[in-house]
């Protein structure tokens, strides 16, 4: 099956730092989902993408499409406290099922 | 509010008992997923239902079953508990299998003393 590589695995940084983090997969995707976790509560989507090339944005956050449909990446800027937690890639196969990235964890110092 | 609604939130349990739980999907959405998600792990794939018919299976223990109703509500059955099957169990649906976007409940969260 397919496999999404996350990274990189957890970030520490300081309260009005950008962020970077970025999903390879081994398949091509048609979908790019991304979505942030808090500790005990379901994943909440932040953006979709459904167009190579495709660069959207949620506020302070911006994810672009791969060109290759193999990849995507998700930015974060001027980090705030509430930014903390965990970001979750995904898209699903041609079939039925939606893959996971192992996720990105992060820490934001006030 | 994602639209998807689980119940029940928390369930604590014995080890060997039999637990159900329970969700409704967003509104028109046919798909539903199950997620297992073990303390600090991703999300496990479980099982996937559209309109009523099973069509994908994850790594889903045959202790475990589900079922889609015809109102699109589905339930998710454990059975002879074990300690570790302790987590969180999150249900998602989307308007068809694998397409557009995917949306999470708020997730149960059992615990098997």
């Amino acid at each position: 099956g397919q496999q999404l590589n996350q990274s990189p695995q957890s970030m520490f940084i300081q309260e009005g730092e950008d962020v970077s983090m970025n999903c390879t997969s081994s398949s091509i995707f048609n979908t790019w989902l991304w979505y942030k976790q808090d500790p005990g509560e379901g994943p909440v989507l932040l953006i979709a993408l459904y167009k190579a090339g495709e660069l959207t944005s949620n506020g302070r956050l911006t994810a672009q499409f791969g060109i290759t449909r193999k990849d995507s990446f998700l930015n974060i800027s001027a980090s705030i406290p509430s930014d903390v937690g965990i970001y979750f890639c995904a898209g699903p196969d041609n079939f039925n099922k939606f893959y996971f990235g192992s996720g990105t964890k992060l820490n934001v110092k006030p | 509010d994602s639209g998807v609604t689980q119940t029940p939130k928390h369930l604590i349990t014995a080890t060997g008992q039999r637990v159900t739980l329970r969700c409704s999907p967003r509104s028109g959405d046919l798909s539903v997923y199950w997620y297992q998600q073990s303390l600090d792990q991703g999300l496990q794939f479980l099982i996937q239902y559209y309109n009523g018919e099973e069509r994908a299976k994850g790594n889903i223990l045959e202790r475990f079953s589900a079922q889609q109703f015809p109102d699109l509500h589905s339930e998710l059955n454990l059975s002879s508990l074990e300690l570790g099957d302790s987590a969180l169990y999150f249900c998602a649906s989307s308007v068809r299998p694998g397409a557009g976007e995917l949306f999470f409940g708020e997730g149960s969260r059992l615990t098997v003393l």
